[in-house]
């Protein structure tokens, strides 16, 4: 178990609709990242979040959007889906305080299908 | 920039044989490098990493990697594979202050 926790696990909706996903880092860790994983495009790094301001982006469409709460937990938002969007969508949390490089923590994902 | 590739999408080799997992990687500066392991279903889970210091790092479950500098490359080997090293390995990149890049995995296949 790797303390990052990840919601919904599984997700199916219908193009054009808009679904959130939802992930709580691991106690204490102040970054959050958000990854995108399909079969064709590999494991691609969309967006990251320290201490609730945005950190660094990544290859994230302008349809979806993300957000880093006080609490810590982060919503990843997509919009206007397209059968594309279907994936596993990753949350990683670090301790990293900006100044280093350090490992990432995943939660164990949630697969998004498109239909 | 950094980048990563991994050589070889699939590798598979029998029980008991070696295994070896090629990485290469670019960076302007000293990079840290660290190779994930992913298990059907399930998220991705540190293996080993390389900051600074020695250069032949060890993971856990049996694997270890050196880092050469002079070849740019951090491939992951492992003595005698086990049926349970089936699994999606990622070797990963990151700077201080910039985000991790992956390289694209290599499925390990174990054959009995």
């Amino acid at each position: 178990d790797s303390g990052v926790t990840q919601t919904p696990k599984h997700l199916i909706t219908a193009t054009g609709q808009r679904v959130t996903l939802r992930c709580s880092p691991r106690s204490g860790d102040l970054s959050v990242y958000w990854y995108q994983q399909s079969l064709d495009q590999g494991l691609q790094f969309l967006i990251q979040y320290y201490n609730g301001e945005e950190r660094a982006k990544g290859n994230i469409l302008e349809r979806f959007s993300a957000q880093q709460f006080p609490d810590l937990h982060s919503e990843l938002n997509l919009s206007s889906l397209e059968l594309g969007d279907s994936a596993l969508y990753f949350c990683a949390s670090s301790s990293n305080q900006g100044q280093t490089a350090g490992e990432l923590f995943f939660g164990e994902g949630s697969r998004l299908t498109v239909l | 920039a950094q980048s990563v590739t991994q050589l070889g999408s699939h590798v598979s080799v029998s029980e008991g044989a070696l295994v070896l997992l090629r990485c290469n990687y670019s960076s302007s500066v000293p990079p840290y490098l660290f190779w994930y392991v992913q298990y059907p279903n399930q998220g991705l889970q540190l293996l080993l990493k390389y900051t600074t210091g020695a250069t032949l790092v060890k993971g856990i479950n049996g694997f270890e990697a050196e880092f050469k500098k002079s070849e740019t490359s951090f491939h992951l080997t492992k003595p005698s594979a086990h049926m349970s090293d089936a699994a999606e390995y990622f070797c990963a990149v990151s700077v201080v202050g910039f985000k991790t890049i992956f390289g694209a995995g290599t499925r390990l296949f174990v054959k009995a």
